[in-house]
């Protein structure tokens, strides 16, 4: 257990729709990072949060957004969804002390969502 | 741009049978090569990082190896439990987030 926890589980929703996952961070860790998981792309970074502000960004889509909130907890928005964005959605945490920089990262258990 | 690119894809062993995958790397300025398992439908799950040519890192049957090109994942007398995707990343310079290889699917039969 990496102490990352990640809700919900699973998500299955339609086209167009709009989702939210959340994620708490380990315990004193700062930094927040949102992956995202597909069989064709595999393990791809989206976006990362430390201390409450966008820190670094990846390819994430106009569609996508983030927060992270005082309590360090980040939530990850999926808005108008297509059937592509099918896939595992991850969030990682590091201490944060250097801004992320050689920090391992801790992964969660992931959020599977299914577009229909 | 940076890439890992990660051999073989895949790799089946029989229990007890060592083995090496690979993880080579172009990136403009190397900060840390790291290594995670990852179980079907799990999270990734540290192993190791390595921040300079030379460095080793051993943890149980594993061993990890880094030069200024490649790293590898050493694995001695490997067992059943030990089959999962093994997935390496790497953080430059110019940001925070890993850019990861494509994993090596590791089957281990008894």
């Amino acid at each position: 257990d990496s102490g990352v926890t990640q809700t919900p589980k699973h998500l299955i929703t339609a086209t167009g729709q709009r989702v939210t996952l959340r994620c708490s961070p380990r315990s004193g860790d700062l930094s927040v990072y949102w992956y995202q998981q597909s069989l064709d792309q595999g393990l791809q970074f989206l976006i990362q949060y430390y201390n409450g502000e966008e820190r670094a960004k990846g390819n994430i889509l106009e569609r996508f957004s983030a927060q992270q909130f005082p309590d360090l907890h980040s939530e990850l928005n999926l808005s108008s969804l297509e059937l592509g964005d099918s896939a595992l959605y991850f969030c990682a945490s590091s201490a944060g002390t250097s801004g992320g920089l050689q920090e391992t990262q801790y992964f969660g258990p992931g959020t599977r969502l299914l577009v229909l | 741009e940076d890439q890992v690119t990660q051999s073989p894809e895949a790799l089946r062993l029989q229990e007890g049978e060592s083995s090496s995958l690979n993880c080579s790397y172009t990136v403009s300025g190397l900060r840390g090569l790291f290594w995670y398992r990852q179980d079907p439908g799990k999270g990734p799950e540290f192993l190791f990082t390595l921040y300079s040519a030379g460095e080793e890192k051993e943890k149980e049957r594993l061993k990890a190896t880094l030069t200024k090109k490649e790293s590898f994942l050493h694995i001695t007398a490997p067992k059943p439990e030990d089959s999962a995707t093994y997935l390496c990343a790497v953080q430059v310079d110019a940001g925070n987030m890993l850019t990861f290889g494509g994993g090596t699917r590791l089957m281990v039969k008894p």
